[in-house]
């Protein structure tokens, strides 16, 4: 496609339900990256995929947070048994290897009620 | 560990008046830099990018950064500010390898009033 496309746009879910969020990269993109930004805050990296490399996990907060990338191309987030301090959006960004700029998605806003 | 610090959390400013945003920066190597804005209910959008050569680097809009490698720093400068520019303006770092990750700054609240 012509962009980084996220979906869903917006969710709502109760405490306690598993959410996935899916993001598909521009066509040809190796590299792809899923980070959160909080109210008021800056992106936090959350997971990193590069090729068909071991992914980067180290920013996942907990073992409630999961992410799997099928053929080198869509990727899914999940979040298992949500809590409301996961309330954020969640912006997924791909990259083709040999250039480094990143172009990011609109993002899935996630609210925990 | 990367790590990258941006020097203001809110800038406001007049139209016209001169811009100029600190970042610095933590990394053990090589480095890319990077500036992303974030206009109000829009998506993250590359200003512009540093890989190696002149370390003046110049992006859209105007917008322009600076490279001191001895100063770990990549400040964003913009010679005069219009209200469309405000948004929220983000640094970023990467190691020169595909293999690092890019990590942002806090981020810059940048508010122009007419």
């Amino acid at each position: 496609g012509a962009g980084v496309s996220q979906s869903p746009s917006n969710k709502v879910t109760e405490k306690g339900k598993d959410v996935e969020l899916r993001c598909d990269p521009i066509s040809g993109h190796t590299a792809l990256y899923w980070y959160r930004q909080s109210l008021g805050q800056g992106l936090e990296f959350l997971i990193y995929f590069q090729g068909n490399s071991a992914p980067d996990k180290s920013g996942l907060p907990s073992d409630r947070f999961s992410a799997e990338r099928t053929g080198g191309s869509v990727s899914t987030l999940t979040i298992q048994r949500t809590q409301q301090e996961d309330s954020a959006v969640y912006l997924c960004a791909s990259s083709h290897r040999n250039n480094y700029g990143y172009t990011f998605g609109s993002g899935t806003r996630l609210t925990v009620v | 560990a990367q790590s990258v610090s941006q020097h203001n959390h809110h800038v406001i400013l007049s139209e016209a008046a001169s811009l100029e945003l600190g970042c610095n920066y933590s990394y053990g190597g090589t480095v890319n830099l990077f500036w992303y804005v974030q206009y109000p209910g829009q998506h993250l959008q590359l200003l512009l990018k540093y890989f190696s050569g002149d370390p003046l680097v110049k992006g859209i809009k105007g917008f322009e950064a600076e490279f001191i490698k001895s100063k770990f720093s990549f400040n964003l400068r913009k010679p005069s500010v219009q209200w469309s520019d405000t948004a929220e303006y983000f640094c970023a770092v990467k190691g020169e390898t595909s293999y690092d990750k890019v990590i942002f700054g806090p981020g810059t609240s940048l508010s122009v009033i007419p």
